[in-house]
């Protein structure tokens, strides 16, 4: 079954410094998707791509969030100056024409700021 | 907005009883409904779906009905088993071009022998 891949599956980093997660998604797809999950905490909804640009962002994703689709294959989060409360999963999704079905979401990336 | 409310946990069951976890939602328009499961250390797995009023989704013998009257999707399995501990999340999926899921703040089960 087609996977939605992501790397690395845990990043630690010190506070102020720029990350970028990446993300494979299923290579037929149309939508792209961020979410995070803040420990213990419920999956929130960062950004939707769709068409090369941005289709919608949450209130969480500030300038300091952005996204690319730089070659037609991966989909990056990059958090530029990243802080404590950045600590989470980060969960990229895809989604095919039907999403309205639902979508497939990779196993995450956990981020770590120290 | 949208949004999800399912029930606090956690939820401790002995192997073979009866689950019901609680999920009720407000939405505009008509949305898709949906459980997932998140395994320890792992990502989101669908694990049901239901997409229209009256529809049931079903899978692994979980089974859950989308109750527009209600506004509820209320996930059921009959007997669990030790390998179904693991945090359940309801979600609801808006139409529109953009099909955000929004999700509940998930129930963790903890199933023992």
């Amino acid at each position: 079954e087609p996977e939605v891949t992501q790397t690395p599956s845990h990043q630690v980093t010190q506070m102020g410094q720029e990350v970028i997660l990446r993300c494979v998604p299923i290579s037929n797809h149309l939508y792209f998707y961020w979410y995070r999950q803040i420990l213990g905490q419920k999956v929130e909804f960062l950004v939707s791509f769709y068409n090369n640009e941005i289709s919608e962002k949450s209130e969480i994703f500030d300038d300091q969030f952005s996204v690319e689709r730089p070659d037609g294959s991966n989909f990056t989060l990059k958090i530029r100056s990243t802080k404590l409360e950045d600590s989470a999963m980060y969960f990229c999704a895809s989604g095919g024409v039907s999403s309205y079905y639902g979508y497939t979401f990779g196993s995450g990336t956990r981020l770590t700021v120290v | 907005g949208d949004s999800v409310t399912q029930m606090e946990g956690p939820v401790t069951l002995s192997e073979e009883a009866f689950l019901t976890i609680n999920c009720t939602y407000t939405a505009t328009g008509y949305p898709s409904l949906f459980w997932y499961v998140q395994y320890p250390g792992e990502g989101l797995q669908l694990l049901l779906k239901a997409t229209k009023a009256d529809d049931k989704g079903s899978n692994k013998g979980f089974e859950a009905t989308y109750r527009k009257e209600t506004t509820s999707f209320h996930l059921e399995k009959g007997s669990v088993q030790v390998s179904d501990s693991a945090v359940y999340f309801c979600a609801l999926l808006s139409g529109g071009s953009n099909y955000k899921l929004t999700f509940g703040k998930g129930t963790l089960l903890t199933v023992n022998p």
